[in-house]
């Protein structure tokens, strides 16, 4: 069974311009995460679907993260405009059953720097 | 908020040594998750615990569920060079009395000693 694949893997760009990340999730898991982990700290949660619904993004920063699920299967997020402090790992996971802590499976992660 | 605090910050261990580790909250916590991450990769689940008290094995791995729900303990056995690496533990985080997403400690870094 393919795990969950993310894209670019690595990303570099200047503050103020924009960047955005892809994955997708394994086969037939309809819940989606996105997390952010900044260096030396856990993954923190940015933001949760359920199919192509939102369940929480009550620490998505939305003046400048936005994130979409379009058909309920791959997801983007995109950061615009980007700040020094969104360097980070940007993971994404996925589970069969909403709210299955014990089931998520995560990606490789994007490693973001802002220069 | 709820926070985990994970301690040690960082160890270095020589193979073969027994390895310990431990995740403490403010809050109860009525799940708490082990996990593990490898440079490059995302975290991978090492054990699930549900109950106070509780103590579940994953090979050489044993973690226990503190009795005051405050608190979790990771023990490796007989540490291999592949246990190098950070170590998350993580729970649920309670917002309004019901049980919402996981939140991570800020985790432990096993490395290898020189």
């Amino acid at each position: 069974e393919a795990g969950v694949a993310q894209s670019p893997r690595y990303k570099i760009i200047e503050k103020r311009q924009s960047v955005a990340f892809w994955c997708n999730p394994i086969s037939g898991h309809a819940t989606l995460y996105w997390y952010q982990q900044i260096l030396g700290q856990g993954p923190k949660l940015l933001i949760q679907f359920q199919n192509n619904g939102v369940v929480d993004d009550s620490q998505l920063p939305k003046d400048r993260f936005s994130a979409e699920r379009l058909k309920g299967v791959d997801s983007t997020l995109k950061i615009q405009p980007a700040k020094l402090e969104d360097s980070a790992v940007y993971l994404c996971a996925s589970s069969f059953y909403p709210g299955s802590y014990n089931e998520q499976f995560f990606g490789p992660g994007t490693r973001l720097t802002v220069l | 908020g709820q926070q985990l605090n994970q301690s040690p910050q960082s160890m270095f261990i020589q193979e073969g040594e027994d390895v310990s580790m431990n995740c403490t909250s403010s809050s109860i916590f009525n799940t708490w998750l082990w996990y593990k991450q490898d440079p490059g990769e995302g975290p991978v689940l090492l054990i699930a615990l549900y109950k106070a008290g509780e103590l579940t094995s994953n090979g050489r791995l044993t973690a226990q569920f503190g009795i005051t729900r405050k608190d979790s303990f990771l023990n490796i056995s007989a540490s291999i060079p592949s246990d190098v690496g950070i170590y998350f533990c993580a729970g649920p985080w309670n917002y309004g009395g019901s049980q919402g997403n996981l939140i991570f400690g800020k985790g432990t870094k096993l490395s290898v000693k020189p």
